[in-house]
């Protein structure tokens, strides 16, 4: 059992506000990612990390931001939300290897902007 | 670039029935291949993987897969389904020294007694 924890697991916000999204994992993962989701749709590559002070940008454009500070800590930022930002965010974890590992994801954050 | 199509957006089985779910993969070389379940509101579990070796997979919860490189598919089985099987099923291919996975679009499944 992977243990890879995001908080807050629901969120409505007006729009115009700042939140942050917090991922956390306690398995020592370098690599970790988030996902954006829509409902009935795949999931949308939208930041990595390889490890420390290392974040890139994922496949879908994305108004968000990330860092990388602590291995185990990945936060997500949205500096000014909007109703466009409502969706459903998937954070997930591997370990460290030359291959494409087995992603461990938490149980998502389902964001409503208002 | 790699991409992978989940031809069937939802499908319903009796309980007890027997079940398979098509995914099609493209990819110039060998693919890392991937079954992941997500149960409504949770986050993503891995149901099993291929990277190399024997082409028939066995995962957990009782299913399989079987990677046929001919046909560029990577189907799901499982013999007889239960009740609790009922989720959203997706796909995913990655490769060798490529960091991201690609997530087909999902197959719904539906269990009906």
């Amino acid at each position: 059992e992977a243990d890879i924890y995001q908080t807050p697991r629901y969120l409505v916000i007006g729009t115009g506000k700042k939140i942050t999204l917090e991922c956390s994992q306690t398995m020592g993962h370098d690599k970790m990612y988030w996902y954006q989701q829509d409902p009935g749709m795949e999931l949308h590559l939208i930041h990595y990390s390889y490890g420390v002070n290392s974040t890139e940008k994922g496949d879908l454009s994305s108004e968000s931001t990330v860092s990388r500070i602590r291995t185990e800590h990945f936060p997500l930022t949205l500096e000014s939300a909007r109703p466009s930002h409502t969706s459903q965010y998937l954070c997930a974890s591997s370990p460290y290897g030359a291959r494409t590992d087995t992603q461990y994801f938490g149980p998502g954050t389902r964001l409503t902007v208002l | 670039a790699q991409s992978v199509t989940q031809p069937d957006i939802h499908i319903t089985v009796s309980e007890g029935a027997s079940l398979e779910l098509r995914c099609n993969y493209s990819y110039g070389a060998t693919p890392y291949l991937f079954w992941y379940v997500q149960s409504p509101g949770q986050g993503l579990q891995l149901l099993l993987k291929y990277f190399s070796g024997d082409t028939l997979v066995q995962g957990i919860k009782g299913f399989e897969a079987e990677f046929k490189r001919s046909q560029s598919s990577f189907n799901l089985r499982k013999p007889s389904v239960h009740w609790s099987d009922a989720a959203e099923y997706f796909c995913a291919v990655g490769a060798y020294g490529n960091e991201k996975l690609t997530f087909g679009t999902g197959t719904r499944l539906t269990i009906i007694p």
